[in-house]
């Protein structure tokens, strides 16, 4: 399998620029997606192919990388976005990252 | 517009065989390309693909689960269906059918999820 770590939890504040970070074991070339879940709720696409934005999602959000590291970007960040960061890779069998839980100050 | 929701038994007892159903709209299973993937997501733990169906009929499925899923499709009646065998508490999760596309293999529309409950 291929694993994808990601950090735990991050806290910012409304308006700054935060960073997501997920490392995958081996490369997966640019097979990198990015998901958002809020609690209760499914998970929602924002990034494939490790930079294009998905449909309807905000400009806000961007996603950068190839390899092995990769980082979903916010920019600026609203209190909307609370929520549970996941990646997802491709390259292999699917597998993803164990998610990043993002809260706002 | 893509929607899919997902259907299934909501409580079952260890070593039975969980069924589930995937009814989606907005896209045929018999086009070019087009997939419906199983992932499932214990309460508060991260997601876990288990297996997808493409529109050739190719199945694939998650490597650790791989004798326990069964993964098949009713195209005529827009629906996708995921059997998991021998069932124990660790199957304990909700269930989520997403659509696919072979660009990618990502996973750009999601139902609902089905809470799954193996308990005796």
């Amino acid at each position: 399998d291929t694993v994808l770590t990601q950090s735990p939890a991050l806290a910012v504040s409304p308006g700054e620029r935060v960073t997501i970070s997920c490392r995958a074991s081996e490369s997966v070339s640019t097979g990198m997606h990015w998901y958002q879940q809020k609690p209760g709720q499914q998970p929602k696409l924002l990034i494939y192919g490790a930079s294009n934005l998905e449909s309807g999602v905000p400009a806000r959000f961007s996603g950068s990388g190839s390899g092995t590291d990769f980082t979903l970007t916010i920019d600026p960040v609203e209190a909307d976005d609370t929520a549970t960061y996941f990646c997802q890779q491709s390259w292999n069998d699917p597998t993803f990252g164990g998610g990043t839980k993002l809260e706002l100050k | 517009q893509v929607t899919l929701k997902e259907s299934g038994p909501g409580i079952l007892q260890p070593s039975h065989t969980l069924s589930l159903t995937c009814s989606f709209s907005g896209f045929s299973l018999s086009t070019y390309g087009m997939g419906v993937s199983w992932i499932r997501q214990p309460s508060g733990k991260g997601l876990e693909w288990l297996a997808s169906i493409w529109w050739n009929g190719n199945t694939y499925n998650n490597p650790s689960l791989k004798s326990r899923l069964t993964v098949s499709k009713d195209t005529s009646n827009n629906q996708a269906f995921l059997k998991v065998t021998s069932v124990d508490t660790a199957d304990t999760a909700t269930y989520y059918c997403a659509h696919t596309t072979g660009r990618g293999y990502y996973f750009d529309y999601w139902g609902q999820g089905v809470m799954v409950t193996v308990s005796s």
